[in-house]
């Protein structure tokens, strides 16, 4: 079955310290893999998205993820985080040939001062 | 212009009442959605069209009606709601399938409360 898991309902992290948050998809075909985040109240931003190529990839506010298809996950990461990254994160995984976008449960993400 | 606007961002309504969502978009999208997302989930697909057409309907009661009425616009249309339906209903945009290499952009989202 198509599923996506994130492993941690929440995350607290000092501001300054490095963060990853973890994902992980069952997909059967060829995977488009998105991270969103969602500020309270407010809709989904796509912080980066993954459809081939180097699997390292760049985001907007300094993050960035890994494709791992060995290990089937898709981690996100930054190296320093701001009290402004404290938000709603989720990881989606959709394909080619379709609409739809699975999604994970989400990881809040708490910034300690 | 690369948002997705929705109006209105908030919106109390009680059961009886008739209201609609609006979705626009200008960034020759050509594929446009509806989610519904409960407090701490993840959003659930309702609709999605595709040039204009109803590709997908999830299942979604009646009383949920959409409308694409040219390829920048979407409507929600909401007759006789049910407290339970309370939640934030967000649009998305993105390229049909095959070209969706730029994601899904969503709009703010519309908070609804029925009462």
């Amino acid at each position: 079955a198509q599923s996506v898991t994130q492993p941690d309902i929440h995350i607290t992290v000092s501001e300054g310290a490095s963060l990853e948050l973890r994902c992980n998809y069952s997909y059967g075909a060829t995977p488009y893999l998105f991270w969103y985040v969602q500020s309270p109240g407010q809709g989904l931003q796509l912080l980066l998205k993954y459809f081939s190529g180097d699997t390292l990839v760049q985001g907007i506010k300094g993050f960035e993820a890994e494709f791992k298809r060995s290990q089937s996950s898709f981690n996100l990461r930054k190296p320093s985080v701001h009290w402004s990254d404290a938000a709603e994160y989720f990881c989606a995984v959709g394909g080619v040939s379709n609409y739809q976008l699975i999604w994970g449960a989400g990881t809040k993400l708490i910034i300690k001062p | 212009d690369t948002e997705v606007t929705q109006t209105p961002k908030h919106l109390v309504m009680g059961m009886t009442n008739k209201k609609s969502l609006k979705c626009e978009q200008h960034m020759g999208h050509r594929a446009m959605y509806w989610y519904k997302q409960k407090a701490k989930k993840p959003p659930e697909l309702m609709f999605v069209y595709s040039y204009e057409k109803l590709s997908i309907n999830e299942s979604v009661p009646s009383r949920f009606s959409p409308e694409c009425p040219n390829s920048s616009l979407l409507n929600l249309h909401l007759h006789a709601l049910q407290p339970e339906d309370s939640a934030l209903y967000l649009c998305a945009s993105s390229q049909p399938q095959r070209r969706r290499s730029y994601g899904y952009t969503f709009g703010s989202g519309t908070r609804l409360t029925v009462v």
